[in-house]
């Protein structure tokens, strides 16, 4: 059990850019949530797969925000047209959900976007 | 909907003191609690958890919560306060039966002081 790690930690990037992340959840589990957190805030939730698909998206901030979790196990985040807004902390979670049981949600350390 | 209120977001206690950190929920269906931890420039760590069943939870490093209906509380606290305590902690919830995504309070940083 490595743990949950995102790629890459820190992205600094010009407004107009785009930019993607990459989450890589613990082996197995079917769960992944991505969130983003601003400075002295808390985690806002953005999405979140079960397996493949993804079962909430209306909390994604902007079309300029998608999601991808093509084969049930890593994801990717993409920012379209980046504005200075964006800038934030974006976190990734996973937890092995079923029935009811394994509902904790272990978080990876982040990618810090900076938008210039 | 779900929120949660976190009261104080600056708490300093001395070491070897009482922590106490305040979180109030509000829920439209019976809550699955959190109390999450986060050091500088890393993730989030679990702290605790309550789901159902008894309502005071141990966690780890020597916190506890307990879970009072009636207030709709879940304040996380620590008989003696360590250096290595000293953190941003973030009360969460979820709606139980169908846990999903986590709605976070804005969170409270604690200063432990020598």
């Amino acid at each position: 059990d490595t743990g949950v790690s995102q790629d890459p930690r820190h992205k600094i990037t010009k407004r107009g850019q785009n930019v993607t992340f990459r989450c890589d959840p613990i082996s197995e589990h079917n769960r992944l949530y991505w969130y983003r957190q601003t400075l002295g805030q808390g985690p806002e939730f953005l999405t979140y797969f079960q397996n493949e698909a993804q079962l909430e998206k209306s909390r994604l901030l902007s079309d300029r925000f998608s999601a991808e979790r093509p084969k049930g196990s890593f994801s990717t985040l993409e920012i379209q047209r980046t504005e200075q807004g964006d800038s934030a902390m974006y976190l990734c979670a996973s937890s092995n959900q079923r029935e009811g049981l394994g509902i904790e949600q272990f978080f990876g350390p982040g990618t810090r976007l900076t938008v210039l | 909907a779900q929120s949660v209120t976190q009261l104080g977001s600056h708490v300093s206690v001395s070491e070897g003191a009482l922590v106490l950190l305040r979180c109030n929920y509000s829920s439209s269906v019976p809550p699955y609690l959190f109390w999450y931890v986060q050091y500088p420039n890393q993730g989030l760590q679990l702290l605790l958890k309550y789901t159902t069943g008894a309502t005071l939870v141990k966690g780890i490093n020597g916190f506890e919560a307990e879970f009072k209906k009636s207030e709709t509380s879940f304040h996380l606290t620590k008989p003696s306060a360590h250096m290595s305590d000293a953190a941003e902690y973030f009360c969460a919830v979820t709606p139980s039966g169908s846990a999903r995504q986590l709605t976070f309070g804005s969170g409270t940083q604690l200063t432990v002081l020598p």
